[in-house]
């Protein structure tokens, strides 16, 4: 039972427009998630968080967007650039708990 | 600052050999995590800690896995005996508080033949 879903595999952009990565999740005790990115042969690297009491959070390039009532969350990037090019996961905790959760990763090219 | 430190970065094994991966948290990171990635599952987490004591190990697979935190500084994953299908990348993580972010270590990279 996979309670976070990255269904997209992989996504492929071209630089300077938006990325958009989804999530969706779907344990209802989850408040707390975060986006994780990773290049090869690096572990995660934490990029941004939202809690459940936001609808958005945003640092710079960076925004992540939390739906609640669809259980979804996303991560947009604006510009794209090339050293973008990484898989990033979502990850989601439930009130109170450190254990994390994690989608299967949607791999990111950036394109020139 | 140093990061989250592993050990080997690679190993490769046999089938019945006992492996043991090393971490080192973050100087001053009370909870430590390891996380295993296959293609099949992900990255999943095995077990964590705080103050050095297990708090929850139920995503450790079975009996030949284990895991201690003799100090604050210092970690071990064992597996024995090894099998193929333990063939992964192993992360540690630490974190400096309760709902605080979790860093990552590089990984090590275990083959077992």
């Amino acid at each position: 039972d996979q309670q976070v879903k990255q269904n997209s595999p992989s996504l492929s952009v071209q630089e300077g427009r938006i990325s958009i990565l989804n999530c969706d999740y779907t344990n209802s005790m989850f408040d707390y998630f975060l986006w994780y990115k990773k290049y090869p042969a690096e572990g995660p690297t934490f990029l941004i968080s939202i809690s459940s009491i936001k609808d958005k959070n945003e640092d710079g390039r960076f925004t992540v967007f939390l739906n609640k009532s669809a259980k979804h969350l996303s991560l947009h990037i604006v510009p794209s650039q090339p050293g973008d090019s990484a898989v990033y996961f979502c990850a989601a905790s439930a009130e109170g708990a450190q254990k994390l959760v994690f989608g299967q990763g949607t791999r990111l090219t950036i394109n020139p | 600052d140093a990061g989250v430190i592993q050990s080997p970065r690679h190993e490769v094994t046999e089938m019945g050999q006992e492996v043991t991966l090393r971490c080192k948290p973050i100087s001053g990171h009370n909870s430590l995590f390891w996380y295993r990635q296959t293609m099949m599952r992900g990255l999943e987490l095995l077990i964590y800690f705080n103050n050095n004591v297990p708090i929850d190990d139920s995503g450790m697979p079975e009996d030949r896995f284990s895991a201690k935190m003799p100090n604050a500084s210092f970690s071990t994953l064992k597996i024995q005996p090894s099998e193929p299908r333990d063939s992964a990348v192993y992360f540690c993580a630490s974190s400096g508080s309760r709902l605080g972010t979790q860093y990552f270590g590089p990984g090590t990279r275990l083959t077992v033949l």
